[in-house]
């Protein structure tokens, strides 16, 4: 157990549907990453926050956003959602930002789009 | 875009043997990342390399960040079935751009 958790673990919606998937980072991180992992593409980095500011930006799609709360928990949106979108959607943490820094990640929350 | 280019796709090795793997890339990065994943869960991260040329070990993986920056190795000695999953690479430069390779499977066999 990595200490990070995601909810849901599983999501099943429509195309054109607009989902959020929840991240809590292990206590005491302030650092909260976005991966998408598909059959296709692998695993991308989508996007990387730091107490609560957007620090890097990877392979993200404009119909996707994310968050990070004042409480340190991270929600990434997907909107207008496509087939393709189907993927296992990773949030790692880490305890500050840089990349020498360890990340930890969660479970993942599998979507599906019909 | 950066990609990272890991062989062998897949290997089956008998318990006991050694395993190596690479990882390319045609970006020069500044770290590199080995990460293993079991199914159903999330990549567990093994090793990380800071430096070119840098050699470092965690119990019976060794891994090797390459002097050109464009690639590194991975090697596991006297594998055992918990070795089993999926190994990825990752190239992360100062711009905090992790880019994933799309990684070994590896199997073992008793």
């Amino acid at each position: 157990d990595s200490g990070v958790t995601q909810t849901p673990k599983h999501l099943i919606t429509a195309t054109g549907q607009r989902v959020t998937l929840r991240c809590s980072p292990r206590s005491g991180d302030l650092s909260v990453y976005w991966y998408q992992q598909s059959l296709d593409q692998g695993l991308q980095f989508l996007i990387q926050y730091y107490n609560g500011e957007e620090r890097a930006k990877g392979n993200i799609l404009e119909r996707f956003s994310a968050q990070q709360f004042p409480d340190l928990h991270s929600e990434l949106n997907l909107s207008s959602l496509e087939l393709g979108d189907s993927a296992l959607y990773f949030c790692a943490s880490s305890l500050r930002t840089g990349i020498t820094e360890t990340q930890y990640f969660g479970p993942g929350t599998r979507l599906l789009v019909l | 875009g950066q990609q990272l280019n890991q062989s062998p796709q897949s290997m089956f090795i008998q318990e006991g043997e050694d395993v190596s793997m690479n990882c390319t890339s045609s970006s020069i990065f500044n770290t590199w990342l080995w990460y293993k994943q079991d199914p159903g869960e999330g990549p567990v991260l093994l090793i990380a390399l800071y430096k070119a040329g840098e050699l470092t070990s965690n119990g019976r993986l060794t891994a090797q960040f390459g002097i050109t920056r464009k690639d590194s190795f991975l090697n596991i000695s006297a594998s055992i079935p918990s070795d089993v999953g999926i190994y990825f690479c990752a190239g992360v430069n100062y711009g905090q751009n992790f880019v994933f390779g799309p990684g070994t499977r590896l199997s073992v066999l008793p």
